[in-house]
Protein backbone atom coordinates (compact mmCIF):
# COMPACT_ATOMS: atom_id res chain seq x y z
CA UNK A 1 0.00 0.00 0.00
CA UNK A 2 1.65 3.06 -0.70
CA UNK A 3 1.88 5.76 2.15
CA UNK A 4 3.21 9.32 2.30
CA UNK A 5 3.77 10.18 6.11
CA UNK A 6 4.47 14.55 6.30
CA UNK A 7 5.71 16.08 9.27
CA UNK A 8 7.41 18.64 10.80
CA UNK A 9 4.69 21.15 10.93
CA UNK A 10 4.59 23.54 13.82
CA UNK A 11 3.89 27.22 14.94
CA UNK A 12 6.82 29.29 14.10
CA UNK A 13 7.61 32.88 14.19
CA UNK A 14 7.73 35.23 11.02
CA UNK A 15 10.86 35.45 9.17
CA UNK A 16 11.86 32.16 10.57
CA UNK A 17 12.60 28.87 9.49
CA UNK A 18 10.97 25.28 8.83
CA UNK A 19 11.92 21.71 7.73
CA UNK A 20 9.78 19.30 6.55
CA UNK A 21 9.71 15.58 5.77
CA UNK A 22 7.41 13.27 3.96
CA UNK A 23 8.42 9.35 4.47
CA UNK A 24 7.60 7.46 1.68
CA UNK A 25 6.62 3.83 2.05
CA UNK A 26 4.82 1.26 -0.44
CA UNK A 27 6.43 1.78 -3.68
CA UNK A 28 9.80 2.48 -5.30
CA UNK A 29 10.14 5.69 -4.04
CA UNK A 30 13.44 6.70 -6.47
CA UNK A 31 11.35 6.03 -9.22
CA UNK A 32 8.80 8.69 -8.74
CA UNK A 33 9.01 12.38 -9.51
CA UNK A 34 7.51 14.20 -6.42
CA UNK A 35 5.85 17.57 -5.10
CA UNK A 36 4.58 19.95 -2.34
CA UNK A 37 1.48 21.50 -2.42
CA UNK A 38 -0.29 23.64 0.27
CA UNK A 39 -3.54 25.04 1.06
CA UNK A 40 -3.98 27.85 3.09
CA UNK A 41 -7.27 28.03 6.01
CA UNK A 42 -10.15 27.88 4.02
CA UNK A 43 -8.89 27.99 0.48
CA UNK A 44 -7.96 25.95 -2.69
CA UNK A 45 -4.81 24.15 -3.72
CA UNK A 46 -1.23 25.47 -4.76
CA UNK A 47 1.47 23.82 -5.96
CA UNK A 48 4.44 24.69 -4.04
CA UNK A 49 7.79 22.86 -5.65
CA UNK A 50 8.67 19.73 -8.05
CA UNK A 51 11.20 17.25 -7.51
CA UNK A 52 11.98 15.14 -10.93
CA UNK A 53 13.00 11.11 -10.32
CA UNK A 54 16.01 11.42 -12.30
CA UNK A 55 18.85 14.14 -13.30
CA UNK A 56 17.80 16.09 -10.16
CA UNK A 57 15.32 18.29 -11.78
CA UNK A 58 13.63 20.66 -9.34
CA UNK A 59 10.73 23.90 -9.96
CA UNK A 60 9.26 26.14 -7.46
CA UNK A 61 6.16 28.04 -7.46
CA UNK A 62 6.89 32.16 -7.97
CA UNK A 63 5.34 32.55 -4.18
CA UNK A 64 8.38 30.18 -2.55
CA UNK A 65 11.30 30.87 -5.29
CA UNK A 66 14.49 31.74 -3.15
CA UNK A 67 12.83 31.09 0.17
CA UNK A 68 11.95 27.52 0.42
CA UNK A 69 14.02 24.42 -0.46
CA UNK A 70 13.28 20.77 -1.99
CA UNK A 71 15.31 17.86 -1.39
CA UNK A 72 15.01 14.42 -1.39
CA UNK A 73 17.06 11.40 0.09
CA UNK A 74 15.83 7.90 -2.25
CA UNK A 75 18.14 5.91 0.38
CA UNK A 76 15.54 7.13 3.31
CA UNK A 77 12.89 6.89 1.23
CA UNK A 78 12.23 10.72 1.98
CA UNK A 79 11.18 14.14 0.58
CA UNK A 80 11.91 17.57 2.25
CA UNK A 81 11.16 20.89 2.08
CA UNK A 82 13.30 23.59 3.91
CA UNK A 83 11.36 26.56 4.32
CA UNK A 84 13.21 29.76 5.39
CA UNK A 85 12.04 33.43 5.51
CA UNK A 86 8.53 32.52 6.53
CA UNK A 87 5.90 35.01 6.09
CA UNK A 88 1.96 34.46 7.67
CA UNK A 89 0.59 34.03 4.17
CA UNK A 90 2.94 30.58 4.00
CA UNK A 91 0.68 29.33 6.53
CA UNK A 92 -1.01 25.99 4.99
CA UNK A 93 -1.19 22.88 5.70
CA UNK A 94 1.36 21.22 3.73
CA UNK A 95 0.91 17.97 1.66
CA UNK A 96 3.51 15.89 -0.28
CA UNK A 97 1.92 14.27 -3.36
CA UNK A 98 3.28 11.26 -5.55
CA UNK A 99 3.55 12.02 -9.44
CA UNK A 100 1.46 9.07 -10.90
CA UNK A 101 2.17 9.59 -14.56
CA UNK A 102 1.58 12.44 -17.53
CA UNK A 103 4.13 13.69 -19.82
CA UNK A 104 5.03 16.95 -21.41
CA UNK A 105 3.74 18.45 -17.68
CA UNK A 106 0.14 16.97 -17.54
CA UNK A 107 1.25 15.05 -14.39
CA UNK A 108 -1.35 14.18 -12.17
CA UNK A 109 -0.48 13.49 -8.47
CA UNK A 110 -2.32 9.86 -7.49
CA UNK A 111 -1.10 9.71 -4.02
CA UNK A 112 -1.30 12.66 -1.17
CA UNK A 113 0.03 12.21 2.22
CA UNK A 114 -2.36 13.61 5.02
CA UNK A 115 -0.63 16.73 5.19
CA UNK A 116 1.56 18.29 8.01
CA UNK A 117 0.27 22.05 9.12
CA UNK A 118 2.42 24.84 9.65
CA UNK A 119 1.49 28.15 11.17
CA UNK A 120 3.50 31.34 10.97
CA UNK A 121 2.12 33.89 13.54
CA UNK A 122 4.00 35.96 15.73
CA UNK B 1 -6.97 34.26 -8.61
CA UNK B 2 -6.81 30.85 -9.47
CA UNK B 3 -5.30 30.61 -13.29
CA UNK B 4 -8.68 27.46 -13.40
CA UNK B 5 -12.16 29.03 -12.70
CA UNK B 6 -14.55 27.03 -11.52
CA UNK B 7 -17.85 27.63 -9.63
CA UNK B 8 -17.75 27.96 -6.05
CA UNK B 9 -20.61 25.85 -5.47
CA UNK B 10 -23.07 23.20 -7.49
CA UNK B 11 -25.78 21.66 -5.95
CA UNK B 12 -28.49 18.63 -6.73
CA UNK B 13 -30.90 15.99 -4.85
CA UNK B 14 -29.94 12.79 -4.54
CA UNK B 15 -29.95 10.51 -7.61
CA UNK B 16 -29.41 13.60 -10.00
CA UNK B 17 -26.85 14.41 -12.16
CA UNK B 18 -24.57 17.67 -12.05
CA UNK B 19 -21.60 18.99 -13.58
CA UNK B 20 -18.68 21.10 -12.65
CA UNK B 21 -16.92 23.19 -15.39
CA UNK B 22 -13.21 24.16 -15.17
CA UNK B 23 -11.87 27.22 -17.62
CA UNK B 24 -8.69 27.66 -18.47
CA UNK B 25 -6.92 29.41 -21.27
CA UNK B 26 -4.51 29.24 -24.18
CA UNK B 27 -1.80 28.94 -22.09
CA UNK B 28 -2.94 25.78 -20.33
CA UNK B 29 -6.14 23.75 -21.28
CA UNK B 30 -6.24 25.24 -24.59
CA UNK B 31 -2.86 24.29 -25.43
CA UNK B 32 -3.12 21.05 -24.64
CA UNK B 33 -2.17 20.18 -21.68
CA UNK B 34 -4.58 17.22 -19.50
CA UNK B 35 -6.91 18.47 -16.97
CA UNK B 36 -7.36 16.13 -14.08
CA UNK B 37 -9.88 15.98 -11.47
CA UNK B 38 -9.71 15.77 -7.23
CA UNK B 39 -12.13 15.18 -4.69
CA UNK B 40 -11.14 16.63 -1.00
CA UNK B 41 -13.89 15.15 1.76
CA UNK B 42 -14.33 17.70 4.66
CA UNK B 43 -10.46 17.50 6.70
CA UNK B 44 -8.87 15.19 4.59
CA UNK B 45 -6.43 15.31 1.86
CA UNK B 46 -7.06 15.60 -1.94
CA UNK B 47 -7.51 11.89 -3.38
CA UNK B 48 -7.04 11.67 -7.49
CA UNK B 49 -10.76 11.39 -9.08
CA UNK B 50 -9.87 11.86 -13.19
CA UNK B 51 -6.91 12.08 -14.91
CA UNK B 52 -6.08 12.97 -18.40
CA UNK B 53 -9.06 14.48 -18.77
CA UNK B 54 -11.42 10.99 -18.63
CA UNK B 55 -9.49 8.53 -16.95
CA UNK B 56 -10.85 6.56 -13.73
CA UNK B 57 -8.02 5.47 -11.40
CA UNK B 58 -9.17 1.71 -9.98
CA UNK B 59 -11.52 1.98 -7.51
CA UNK B 60 -13.63 4.95 -8.53
CA UNK B 61 -17.19 4.78 -9.52
CA UNK B 62 -18.50 5.30 -12.98
CA UNK B 63 -20.74 8.08 -11.62
CA UNK B 64 -17.82 10.15 -12.11
CA UNK B 65 -16.21 11.50 -15.85
CA UNK B 66 -14.54 13.86 -17.19
CA UNK B 67 -14.49 15.80 -20.52
CA UNK B 68 -12.20 17.75 -22.15
CA UNK B 69 -13.04 20.97 -25.50
CA UNK B 70 -10.89 23.84 -26.24
CA UNK B 71 -9.81 25.57 -23.29
CA UNK B 72 -12.50 24.20 -20.45
CA UNK B 73 -12.69 20.52 -19.20
CA UNK B 74 -15.73 19.33 -16.77
CA UNK B 75 -16.59 17.22 -13.98
CA UNK B 76 -19.85 14.77 -14.51
CA UNK B 77 -21.95 12.97 -11.14
CA UNK B 78 -24.67 11.09 -11.88
CA UNK B 79 -26.68 9.23 -9.66
CA UNK B 80 -25.73 11.43 -6.77
CA UNK B 81 -25.28 10.57 -3.08
CA UNK B 82 -25.08 12.08 0.03
CA UNK B 83 -21.18 10.96 0.30
CA UNK B 84 -20.11 12.54 -2.54
CA UNK B 85 -20.40 15.97 -0.90
CA UNK B 86 -17.14 17.45 -1.16
CA UNK B 87 -14.53 19.50 -2.57
CA UNK B 88 -13.69 19.21 -6.02
CA UNK B 89 -10.62 20.39 -8.14
CA UNK B 90 -9.51 20.55 -11.23
CA UNK B 91 -5.86 21.08 -12.21
CA UNK B 92 -3.86 21.27 -15.09
CA UNK B 93 -0.21 22.76 -16.40
CA UNK B 94 -0.07 25.96 -17.45
CA UNK B 95 2.96 27.17 -20.24
CA UNK B 96 3.38 30.37 -19.45
CA UNK B 97 3.40 30.13 -15.29
CA UNK B 98 5.63 27.32 -15.72
CA UNK B 99 3.84 25.37 -12.85
CA UNK B 100 0.94 23.09 -12.03
CA UNK B 101 -2.60 25.18 -11.51
CA UNK B 102 -5.44 24.02 -9.69
CA UNK B 103 -9.07 25.60 -10.19
CA UNK B 104 -10.36 27.55 -6.98
CA UNK B 105 -12.30 24.80 -6.12
CA UNK B 106 -16.19 23.37 -6.23
CA UNK B 107 -18.14 22.65 -3.67
CA UNK B 108 -20.98 20.07 -3.77
CA UNK B 109 -23.96 20.00 -1.70
CA UNK B 110 -26.62 17.02 -2.22
CA UNK B 111 -29.58 18.47 -0.82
Amino acid sequence: EVQLVESGGILVQPGGSLRLSCAASGFVFSSYSMIWVRQAPGKGLEWVSYFSSRNDIIFYADSVKGRFTISRDNDKKSLYLQMDSLRAEDTAVYYCARIGGGYGGSYYFDYWGQGTLVTVSS
Amino acid sequence: QPVLTQPPSVSGAPGQRVTISCTGSSSNIGAGYDVHWYLQLPGTAPKLLIYANTNRPSGVPDRFSGSKSGTSASLAITGLQTEDEADFYCQSYDSSLSAWVFGGGTKLTVL
